[in-house]
């Protein structure tokens, strides 16, 4: 199985911050990366996929990048909506996995 | 507009059984993998099981595999997952989710349900 790591696990950060989180995964996946965004109570939500295309919908403030092992999600400027736990995925091959998640919250 | 709709969650002891339901509504159901994504209490995603449009390919976790079944009713726009063998480590929110493609294999997961939520316990 591909096994996805993430960092950090959490972060503190004020709102207009850049924030950049990291995404590896334990053998190469070509773009098969999606990135979903989840808040408490709530279903996640798809934010980008193929690893740098944003979900219709999404707004331009977030970006992924990365290729082979390692990825990135970037928020241009943080907003009181964007706390939230952040997940990467694989969907290159089955078992599907996830990224243990990273917690975005407010300093 | 795209919805999934779960339902069928519930309170079962171990060893017990459970059939979820996923409702699709807003495109055309036939064409498109699902998936089941399950999420226990605190904790991070977990990818479930997957199927392929006509529902002629499965994919299963190992921590599932012999003991839950996914499957789809095309003709009612509809996917299920049949529970059997029940653990308390089953015990978590269950969602269903479309994929991008006819096929599940490399299908990205672009629209989720709600969830329906599991507990094992006696």
């Amino acid at each position: 199985d591909i096994q996805m790591t993430q960092s950090p696990s959490s972060l503190s950060a004020s709102v207009g911050d850049r924030v950049t989180i990291t995404c590896r995964a334990s053998q190469g996946i070509s773009n098969y990366l999606a990135w979903f965004q989840q808040k408490p109570g709530k279903a996640p939500k798809s934010l980008i996929y193929a690893a740098s295309s944003l979900q219709s919908g999404v707004p331009s403030k977030f970006s992924g990048s990365g290729s082979g092992t390692d990825f990135t999600l970037t928020i241009s400027s943080l907003q009181p909506e964007d706390f939230a736990t952040y997940y990467c995925q694989q969907y290159n091959s089955f078992p599907f996995t996830f990224g243990p998640g990273t917690k975005v919250d407010i300093k | 507009e795209v919805q999934l709709v779960e339902s069928g969650g519930g309170l079962v002891q171990p060893g017990g059984s459970l059939r979820l339901s996923c409702a699709a509504s807003g495109f055309t159901f036939s064409s498109y993998a699902m998936s089941w994504v399950r999420q226990a209490p605190g904790k991070g995603l977990e990818w479930v099981s997957a199927i392929s449009g006509s529902g002629g390919s499965t994919y299963y976790a190992d921590s599932v595999k012999g003991r839950f079944t996914i499957s789809r009713d095309n003709s009612k726009n509809t996917l299920y997952l049949q529970m059997n063998s029940l653990r308390a480590e089953d015990t978590a929110v269950y969602y269903c989710a479309k994929g991008i493609r006819y096929f599940a294999q490399v299908s990205y997961m672009d629209v989720w349900g709600k969830g329906t939520t599991v507990t094992v316990s006696s």
